[in-house]
């Protein structure tokens, strides 16, 4: 069965980290674009960071730059975000995404508050 | 950064009516806008990209048209599934952006 899953979410404290993991099985992920998209509690989809095959470009939402970190290692077929710095404002359910759009994880839930 | 703006915000309709979704692009996004469904509880499904290509296995039903700024999904007959919140993204330029969302509800 073709699916990917996210883990590494939870409650945190302002201003901590998290690393958000996302595992792919049962397709081919090296040759794809990865994307990790965010939805706020009663929210619409904003789009957070996207990286390419081969680590060769990393974008990100002006929101995130400089606090988030997207990686991938696709000898174990893996899709990870660093959140450094979070904010009360990066609540959200955060899914991956994988290119072309058409497969999408279940998504994680990363709470910030005191 | 592209705003997309999507209209109405609501639309309420009854079963077998047609539904019209509109997305404007505050700067030309040539074909490259994608439509998404989401349900309560799920995550969003791709339904059309580049405009006007139905993702694999999306209904006939689903129609999506238009280039530059201006484009619409259009439902020709609505189902009781169908009844959602519908997103479009334009993947033109980074960064990426999502329109607001259209509920559509039934009347």
């Amino acid at each position: 069965e073709v699916q990917m899953l996210e883990s590494g979410g939870g409650l945190i404290q302002p201003g901590g980290s998290l690393r958000l993991s996302c595992a792919a099985s049962g397709l081919t992920f090296s040759s794809s674009v990865m994307n990790w998209v965010r939805q706020a509690p009663g929210k619409g989809l904003e789009w957070v960071s996207s990286i390419t095959p081969s680590d060769d470009n990393t974008y990100y939402a002006d929101s995130v730059k400089g606090r988030f970190t997207i990686s991938r290692d696709d000898s174990k077929n893996a899709l990870y975000l660093q959140m450094n710095g979070l904010r009360a404002e990066d609540t959200a359910l955060y899914y991956c995404v994988k290119h072309p759009w058409n497969l999408w994880g279940q998504g994680i839930l990363v709470t910030v508050s005191s | 950064e592209i705003v997309l703006t999507q209209s109405p915000t609501t639309l309420s309709l009854s079963p077998g009516e047609r539904a019209t979704l509109s997305c404007r692009a505050s700067q030309s996004v040539s074909k490259y806008l994608a439509w998404y469904q989401q349900k309560p509880g799920q995550a969003p499904r791709l339904l059309i990209y580049d405009a006007s290509s139905r993702a694999t296995g999306i209904p006939a039903r689903f129609s999506g048209s238009g280039s530059g700024t201006d484009f619409t999904l259009t439902i020709s007959s609505l189902e009781p599934e169908d009844f959602a919140v519908y997103y479009c993204q334009q993947r033109s330029n980074w960064p990426l952006t999502f329109g607001g969302g259209t509920r559509v509800e039934i009347k």
